[in-house]
């Protein structure tokens, strides 16, 4: 089956700092790539949407500057937290959306990346 | 604004009682209804698509349900292995291929 690769899976970071996080798909093209962030015991929230070789769409209220998304190929995608403060500490999840010739292929979820910034 | 509720927030079931979890649902037209499963420090494990009300799914000691407002997760005798958190989410028309997820049910089954 699918299968989202998602690196690291954990991170201890200092204030100040940039962190990346990468989401493979590691045995089909991701037409469509999605970036959440999840508080303890909170829901999953979008954070942003990218699509290969476009711009990010993110969500009211997300920092664009400070959330970089780069989706330069079908099968890989970042997510770089600038100059990280403690409220940034959370856990990072991606998702992988395949879809062509009129067919869904559904969502394959990274197992997500738990950044601490002290 | 698409919306989704689940409920319980947690549930703690002995080992073969049977329940079901309730996602009710706002969406502007229904793109699907997804049900998956997260086990703390990972991401969600894709469980079933729903699309049309009426539809059912199973698997193994899962049954999913769909009506026009809702979806009930049900599990049949289950098994400490269950215990996770339950997550409902939609895809409505208007989101493109975002889905909005509720807050998830916390299943703890002990023997």
């Amino acid at each position: 089956g699918a299968v989202v690769s998602q690196h690291p899976s954990w991170v201890i970071c200092k204030s100040g700092t940039s962190v990346k996080i990468e989401c493979r798909s590691l045995d089909f093209q991701a037409t469509t790539m999605f970036w959440y962030r999840q508080f303890p015991k909170q829901s999953l929230m979008l954070m942003a949407t990218s699509n290969e070789g476009s711009k990010a769409t993110y969500e009211q209220g997300v920092e664009k500057d400070k959330f970089l998304i780069n989706h330069a190929s079908l099968t890989l995608s970042t997510l770089t937290v600038t100059s990280a403060h403690p409220e940034d500490s959370s856990f990072y999840i991606c998702s992988a959306h395949s879809s062509g010739q009129g067919l869904d292929y559904g969502y394959t979820f990274g197992s997500g990346t738990r950044l601490t910034v002290v | 604004e698409d919306q989704v509720t689940q409920s319980p927030e947690a549930l703690r079931l002995q080992e073969g009682e049977s329940s079901s979890l309730n996602c009710s649902y706002t969406v502007s037209g229904l793109r699907g209804l997804f049900w998956y499963r997260q086990d703390p420090g990972k991401g969600p494990e894709f469980l079933f698509t729903l699309y049309s009300a009426g539809e059912e799914k199973e698997k193994e000691r899962l049954k999913a349900t769909l009506t026009k407002k809702e979806s009930f997760l049900h599990i049949t005798a289950p098994k400490p292995e269950d215990s996770a958190t339950y997550l409902c989410a939609v895809r409505g028309s208007n989101s493109g291929y975002a889905l909005n997820f509720g807050k998830g049910t916390s299943l703890l089954v002990t023997p």
